[in-house]
Formats: structure tokens, sequence, C-alpha cells
């Protein structure tokens, strides 16, 4: 069992359309951070949210953390083929101190 | 490129045998990480070591072990190697180990056990 549970687990969508990858859990979470990964590469940071409600933009991308801090989502306006690669939410457990990443989303954006 | 080492890229052995993974962090970084990726279980948090400290502990196994060196490099040494040890293992560094800390990963090192 995940305690981060990420959905959808795979998602094929043409250029230019939009998309939500969700994050979910019952524990809380002292900060949350999204990363793309591509094959054969470690992860990347894409950003880090530590407050409840808080809402970052990265360009076409929005990231938005749960007000009780045990949630967030990734939304992509106007996919490109460059967005293509797995999306991993992780997030640092209130109380101990440890690292816990969602299963994550593999996104294929078609040209 | 995120400054993060990772030796050797590519490791095969066998059953029962143990092996060093070793990661250099970013200069100026004091933190590691440890990751195991696997096609079943994504990627585990094993544990991470905060200026040659060890700082929390996740899904290690007692096979395995780690360890941060005075000069902040680390080795995970993984020994009664099994098959489903086969994986990638991440090494990731950052500054402190703040909870908004941004973590920065190596490229991985390929583990498989025949």
């Amino acid at each position: 069992t995940q305690l981060l549970e990420q959905s959808p687990q795979f998602l094929s969508i043409q250029e230019g359309e939009n998309l939500t990858v969700y994050c979910n859990s019952s524990s809380v979470f002292s900060s949350l951070q999204w990363y793309r990964q591509e094959p054969g590469e470690g992860p990347v940071l894409l950003v880090t949210v530590v407050t409840g409600g808080e809402v970052k933009k990265l360009k076409r991308l929005t990231f938005q953390f749960g007000d009780a801090r045990k949630d967030s989502s990734l939304h992509i306006t106007a996919a490109q083929p460059g967005d293509t690669g797995l999306y991993l939410c992780a997030g640092r457990e209130h109380n101990f101190n440890k690292f816990y990443f969602g299963s994550g989303t593999k996104l294929n954006v078609k040209p | 490129d995120s400054g993060v080492t990772q030796t050797p890229k590519h490791l095969i052995t066998a059953t029962g045998q143990r092996v060093t993974l070793r990661c250099s962090p970013r200069s100026g970084d004091l933190s590691v990480y440890w990751y195991q990726q696997s096609l079943d279980q994504g990627l585990q948090f094993l544990i991470q070591y905060y200026n040659g400290e060890e700082r929390a502990k996740g899904n290690i196994l007692e096979r395995f072990s780690a360890q941060q060196f005075p000069d902040l490099h680390s080795e995970l040494n993984l020994s009664s190697l099994e098959l489903g040890d086969s994986a990638l293992y991440f090494c990731a560094s950052s500054v402190e180990a703040s909870p908004a800390d941004t973590q920065y990963f190596g490229p991985g090192t390929r583990l498989t056990v025949l």
C-alpha cells in the first residue's frame, strides 16, 4: 500500500490538451514536491509546496497543495510532447522526517 | 547535470554477493538520501544522512547499510543479494534537511542480480 496515491497511473493525450494529475494521502505532510523523471535518469524537481492551500505556477504548470496538507494536484495547460515523462509526487512526513513517493503518473503527449 | 555523481552506473552480480554503491553530493550539500526504484515498488526512500549522522530511516532492509564520510560522500552497502534487489538505486543531496529543501538526484546505479 502506497502512502501517496497518484491518479491516473497512465495518461495519453494529444498535444494542446489540458490534464490534471492527483496525489492523495491520509497523512499530513510538512512539504510536498513534484518531480518529472525521464527513462534512465533521476527525478528532477519541478516544485515544492509547503503551505496548506498554496498554489504555484510555473509557465503552463499549476501546482496546488491541499488545505489540510494531505493532497496535491498538478495541472498542465496545453500539453506539449516535451511534457512526456513520469510525474512523481513526494511528501516529507510531518512527524518522522521520512520521504514518501507516489507511484507515479506516466504521461504521453502525442504530437 | 544535477551535480550529484554516482558510481558505478551499472552493476551486475550474483545472488549472495555484496556490493557497494557510491555517491558524491553536490558541492556544499550536507544531506544525502538513498532511494530504490523498482518496477513493482516505485521509488522507495531508504535512508538519509546529514553531515555524517543518520537523520531518517525508511524502508531499508537489515541486509543494507549506509554511511556518510567526513568528506560528505556516502556509500550504500548491499549484502546477501537476492534477485529482488535488482533495481535502480538513486542518491540525492540537499543543502540542509528542512521540509522545503530541494533534493537533487544523481543519475542512479542500475543493479542487476542474477
